[in-house]
């Protein structure tokens, strides 16, 4: 199994919809959570953090459920722009090591 | 400021050949990661220099070997190549001296194995 796990999708939805990518990780020493976003054939960048109180930026949404090991992203009023591929990323606090679940494709239509 | 480098941009090699790859971290990094991504899926943690020493190494062999300088840059180097090795190769810098913890990545190398 897995350490971070993804649907990997592609989710295609229409541009000013509303999507959710969920991600789980089994190893309970993981104290650090992130969304990267990688674009085709280019380097993940660090779309948010995750913090336990849920947080926002903007039109993403992102929450955590220690109990469950369970991280999700929400988009709102997707844009064309927003097509890529959501990386969910796990941090265990002896290190800096990061550990990727295998990514999402979202696919934004006009 | 320049972000993290790496070079080259793409390489191709035949099997059992050795590769090096190279990375200069963002300007004020210490700490360099190098991570490998198979088409199709997330990155793996090959391992981590700091202070000119590997720090943490992921589930890699160890035909797979590094190298810090005193400038910080890094290499990368991967012996007795095989096909599977080809992927995109990432390299990521952070500041642990500095407790910037957060990872800025290059554009990567990619390496094709024939």
């Amino acid at each position: 199994r897995k350490e971070v796990e993804q649907d990997p999708g592609p989710f295609n939805v229409p541009e000013g919809a509303t999507v959710a990518f969920n991600c789980t990780y089994s190893n309970s020493a993981s104290q650090s959570f992130f969304w990267y976003r990688q674009d085709c054939r280019k380097e993940p960048k660090l779309l948010m953090s995750v913090y336990s109180s849920g947080n926002e930026d903007g039109r993403f949404t992102a929450q955590l459920n220690r109990a469950s090991q369970y991280i999700s992203l929400l988009i709102r009023d997707s844009k064309l722009s927003d097509s890529a591929t959501y990386l969910c990323v796990v941090k265990r606090n002896a290190g800096n090591m990061l550990t990727f679940g295998g990514g999402t494709r979202l696919m934004v239509k006009p | 400021d320049a972000g993290v480098t790496q070079s080259p941009t793409h390489l191709i090699k035949t099997r059992g050949q050795q590769v090096t790859l190279r990375c200069s971290p963002k300007s004020g990094h210490d700490t360099v990661s190098w991570y490998q991504q198979a088409l199709g899926q997330g990155p793996q943690f090959i391992f981590q220099y700091y202070e000119e020493e590997e720090r943490q190494r992921g589930n890699f062999p160890d035909r797979f070997s590094g190298h810090q300088f005193p400038n910080y840059s890094s290499e990368l180097n991967v012996n007795a190549l095989l096909l599977g090795d080809s992927a995109l190769y990432l390299c990521a810098s952070s500041s642990l001296s500095g407790g910037l913890y957060e990872q800025y990545f290059g554009p990567g190398t990619r390496l094709t194995v024939t």
